[in-house]
C-alpha cells in the first residue's frame, strides 16, 4: 500500500540553524501539506501547496519557513534559522482531491526536531 | 472560525467492552467533512474513519462507527470490543473541503485499554 515517507525520521539542531525537513507524498496525489505538533499540544497546520504554489498558510509560517517540490517527487520544508520554539514533531501529508471532493489525507510518520 | 473540541482529555476501557470518544465543532459552513485520526506511542497519524456532512448514515468501519449529529455539530467515536492495541491519542479533525483542505484539529483524547 502506498504510503508518505518522511526523512530524517529525528533532527538535532543549533538554534539558528536551517534545517531542511523531507518528504515522499503518495505517487498519484496532487496536494501537499505541512502540520506540526509540539510535544504533548493539538496538530497544526501549518502550509499546503497545489500546483507548485502555496493555496494557504497560518500564521506560524512565517518568514522563517518556506516549502519546495524541487523535483517530482520530493516536498520539503525548510525553516531557514531555527529559533528553541521550533522544537516538534513535523508531519507531511498529501491527498488527491477531484473536483466537488475531498480526499483524505495520508500522513507520514513524521519528523521529530529538536532545537538546543 | 471553525474550531474543534473535544472534551475528554482522557479516557479508559477494558478490553474487550465498548468506549464512546466525545467530539463537537464549530462551523458555519453546511458542506465539510469530518475525521478520527489514531496517534499511537509512534506518534504517526493513522486515519481511523471519515464522515461527508451530506451523508445522513454514519460511518462505520469494522469495530470503529460514527455517531454523526448535524443539526448538534456531534461528532462521536465509538469503538466497539475495545482492544489492546486501541490505546492511543485519538484526534477528531474538520475539514470544509475548500480550497487548501487544511485540517482543523481537537486538542485530542488519550485512550487508555485495561487488559
Amino acid at each position: 500500500e502506498p504510503e508518505v515517507t518522511q526523512t530524517p525520521s529525528h533532527q538535532v539542531t543549533q538554534m539558528g540553524q536551517e534545517v531542511i525537513l523531507r518528504c515522499v507524498p503518495i505517487s498519484n496525489h496532487l496536494y501537499f501539506y505541512w502540520y506540526r505538533q509540539i510535544l504533548g499540544q493539538k496538530v497544526e497546520f501549518l502550509v499546503s501547496f497545489y500546483n507548485n504554489e502555496i493555496s494557504e498558510k497560518s500564521e506560524i509560517f512565517d518568514d522563517q519557513f518556506s516549502v519546495e517540490r524541487p523535483d517530482g517527487s520530493n516536498f520539503t520544508l525548510k525553516i531557514r534559522s531555527t529559533k528553541l520554539e521550533d522544537s516538534a514533531m513535523y508531519f507531511c501529508a498529501s491527498s488527491f482531491k477531484t473536483s466537488g471532493g475531498q480526499e483524505t489525507q495520508y500522513f507520514g510518520p513524521g519528523t521529530r526536531l529538536l532545537v538546543l | 472560525a471553525q474550531t474543534v473540541t473535544q472534551s475528554q482529555p482522557e479516557m479508559s476501557v477494558q478490553e474487550a467492552e465498548t468506549v464512546t470518544l466525545s467530539c463537537t465543532y464549530d462551523t458555519s459552513e453546511s458542506d465539510y467533512y469530518l475525521f478520527w485520526y489514531k496517534q499511537p506511542p509512534s506518534r504517526q497519524m493513522i486515519l481511523v474513519i471519515r464522515q461527508e456532512a451530506y451523508k445522513q448514515q454514519n460511518a462505520t468501519e469494522n469495530r470503529f462507527s460514527v455517531n454523526f449529529q448535524k443539526a448538534a455539530k456531534s461528532f462521536s467515536l465509538k469503538i466497539s470490543d475495545s482492544q489492546l492495541g486501541d490505546a492511543a491519542m485519538y484526534f477528531c479533525a474538520y475539514n470544509d473541503g475548500g480550497a487548501t483542505n487544511k485540517l482543523i484539529f481537537g486538542t485530542g483524547t488519550l485512550l487508555a485499554v485495561q487488559p
